[in-house]
């Protein structure tokens, strides 16, 4: 069965250092979403690529977060530097683009992210 | 500003009882999805709702959709143990972008 793929699972930093994810989306799927999920909320779109152009990014903090899909299959998100207020799940997703389906998008299994 | 409320937020039921989570949302669409997420894991999509008068069914779960009302219910009938999960739901805006309720995180017990 075809799944998200996410790396990695975990990671601890401390605070000011950089940190990336990548995100492997389902095969064909041409739309690509970050989330972030702060512990007891719930996700929160960080940024949406359709193929390799960014579609939303509204909600990334653009003074340290940057994200690419730069051959419009997989992605990596980078935090630079971290802070204490970023440790949370980072959740990839993905969805085929069609005219008339359901756009219903997959997660992958997440990043959990921890800053000291 | 776009709002999706759930209610509500923790909800405690023995099994074999019944009951419904609700969804509202402060804007029109017609697109609107239920996820479940076990603790530290990540979300795995339960309902696609995507007209009014839309109800999709699967086990012990239903949900429907009403469009005009702009609120969504989770039923859940003769709870079981296994149901026991936060459950969000999602309403889709313009370029697919999905807007998360709270959450409502379900316990079952014996």
């Amino acid at each position: 069965e075809a799944e998200v793929a996410q790396s990695p699972r975990y990671k601890i930093t401390e605070k000011s250092q950089a940190v990336a994810f990548w995100c492997d989306p389902i095969s064909g799927h041409a739309t690509l979403y970050w989330y972030r999920q702060i512990l007891g909320q719930g996700p929160e779109l960080l940024v949406q690529f359709q193929d390799e152009s960014v579609v939303d990014d509204s909600q990334l903090p653009k003074d340290r977060f940057s994200a690419e899909r730069l051959k419009g299959v997989d992605s990596t998100l980078k935090i630079q530097p971290a802070e204490l207020g970023d440790s949370a799940m980072y959740l990839c997703a993905s969805s085929f683009f069609g005219t008339s389906g359901s756009n219903e998008q997959f997660f992958g299994p997440g990043t959990r992210l921890t800053v000291l | 500003e776009l709002k999706v409320e759930q209610n509500p937020l923790f909800l405690s039921m023995q099994e074999g009882k019944n009951y419904t989570i609700y969804c509202n949302y402060s804007t029109t669409s017609d697109r609107l999805y239920w996820y479940r997420q076990d603790p530290g894991k990540s979300l795995e999509s339960l309902f696609v709702l995507l007209s009014n008068g839309a109800v999709k069914q699967e086990g012990r779960l239903m949900a429907s959709l009403d469009t005009k009302a702009r609120l969504s219910t989770l039923h859940i009938t003769a709870a079981v143990h296994d149901l026991s999960a936060t459950y969000f739901c999602a309403v889709g805006f313009l370029n697919d972008k999905l807007i998360f309720g709270t959450g409502t995180r379900l316990q079952v017990f014996p």
